[in-house]
Formats: C-alpha cells, structure tokens, sequence
C-alpha cells in the first residue's frame, strides 16, 4: 500500500489552468477507474471534487476536470482562482480492496 | 441533512488503547461505505479502514491486527477499536461516508484528535 506519487506543490496565476498529476501502479490508478480527487483548506476536512476518474459531484465548478492514462491520473483547474489555492490529494481503489491516497499537493494561486 | 461527529480522541500513552466514536445523522450508516481516514500534524491524508455495507471490512497494513473497525445499526454509528498504540499513530481522525464501492468520500466529519505519547 505505498501512497500514490504527487508533486509536492504547483503554482499558477489567476485565470490560467494548472494540473497536478497522480501517478500509482496497474494495481491501483491503472487497474480501476475509480480514482477521486479531494480539496483541502487549513484547518478544514477535505472536500470531493472529483470521483470515478472525471464525475464531479453536484456544486462542484466545472473549472474542475480529471483524466487518466495508464497508471496516471490528473486533476486540471481551469480559470485559476484566489480560493482554489488548497491542498489537492488524489485517490484510489485498490486490487485488495483498500484504498490508498496520494501525498498531496500545495496549490499556490500566484 | 448529513452529518457525521466523532468522538473520543484523546491523549493516551504508548501500547495503550482507545476507542473512537462517529455518530452519524441525516442517513444510514449500515448502507453505506463507511471509512475512518487520518492525518498527522502537518501531513497528508492516510487512508485507515473501510467497512462495506455488507460487513466486510479491510485495513491499511499499517494498523492490521491492532484496529478494528465496526457498527452498531440501532445508534447509527461508526467505531475504530485503536490498540497498541504507537506514537506514528498520532493524528486526527476523520470520519467518511462513501455512497457505492468507488464513490469517492461525500461526507466527511469534523475529526477528532488522537495524541499518543508518554
């Protein structure tokens, strides 16, 4: 069960987009589709954004996207804004029925 | 409405033991994916244990053999039975809800904070 591989943090100016990849094995992000993405503001608990690779709950932004490829998935935020700096962590099933999240990554909206 | 509130944390010592509680509220917790998550100061989330709607339950190799997660259906909620604890053990724990196996964790409680330490 080794966590899932993020960069450590990411930047990005107002308006432009930014992706924070997530990279696991075929035991987990490869060998399912069931892969969600989580946002975290200090202090607070984290909330969904993403879930079952590129479903976005009910409230979610659509400025909000995933994707994956192989063993990589990916979260993009489009049209950076002030409150989407947070910490982002990825995670997924896996083939012994756990789950296992990523390290996380620290948005910083420059 | 929704909510999930733990309960329990504490501080404890080394080998010792601790229950924590999650009353939950607005839905039914034998339904659902129920899932204890932690996180240490300053650290990332850490997946901890799952018990399915059906009853099977799965641990992270990390606290196998010393936790054990469980339900009572008549208070409508959820515990993690913590033994042996170790100081790595030191985090708060959050309380999640997923709907269906793949879900993604809607719901979220507030946590609650376990220090072990002498």
């Amino acid at each position: 069960q080794s966590a899932l591989t993020q960069p450590a943090s990411v930047s990005g100016s107002p308006g432009q987009s930014i992706t924070i990849s997530c990279t696991g094995t075929s035991s987990d992000v490869g060998g399912y589709n069931f892969v969600s993405w989580y946002q975290q503001h200090p202090g607070k608990a984290p909330k969904l954004m993403i879930y079952e690779v590129s479903n976005r709950p009910s409230g979610v932004s659509n400025r909000f996207s995933g994707s994956k490829s192989g063993n990589t998935a990916s979260l993009t935020i489009s049209g950076l804004q002030a409150e989407d700096e947070a910490d982002y962590y990825c995670s997924s099933y896996t083939t012994t029925s756990t789950q296992v999240f990523g390290g996380g990554t620290k948005l910083t909206v420059l | 409405e929704v909510q999930l509130v733990e309960s329990g944390g504490g501080l404890v010592q080394p080998g010792g033991s601790l229950r924590l509680s999650c009353a939950a509220s607005g839905f039914t917790v034998s339904s659902n994916y129920m899932s204890w998550v932690r996180q240490a100061p300053g650290k990332g989330l850490e997946w901890v244990s799952v018990i399915y709607s059906g009853g099977n339950t799965y641990y992270a190799d990390s606290v196998q053999g010393r936790f054990t997660i469980s339900r009572d259906n008549s208070k409508n909620t959820l515990y993690l039975q913590m033994y042996s604890l170790r100081a790595e053990d030191t985090a708060v724990y959050y309380c999640a809800r997923e709907v269906a196996y793949g879900s993604g964790i809607d719901y979220w409680g507030q946590g609650t904070l376990v220090t072990v330490s002498s």
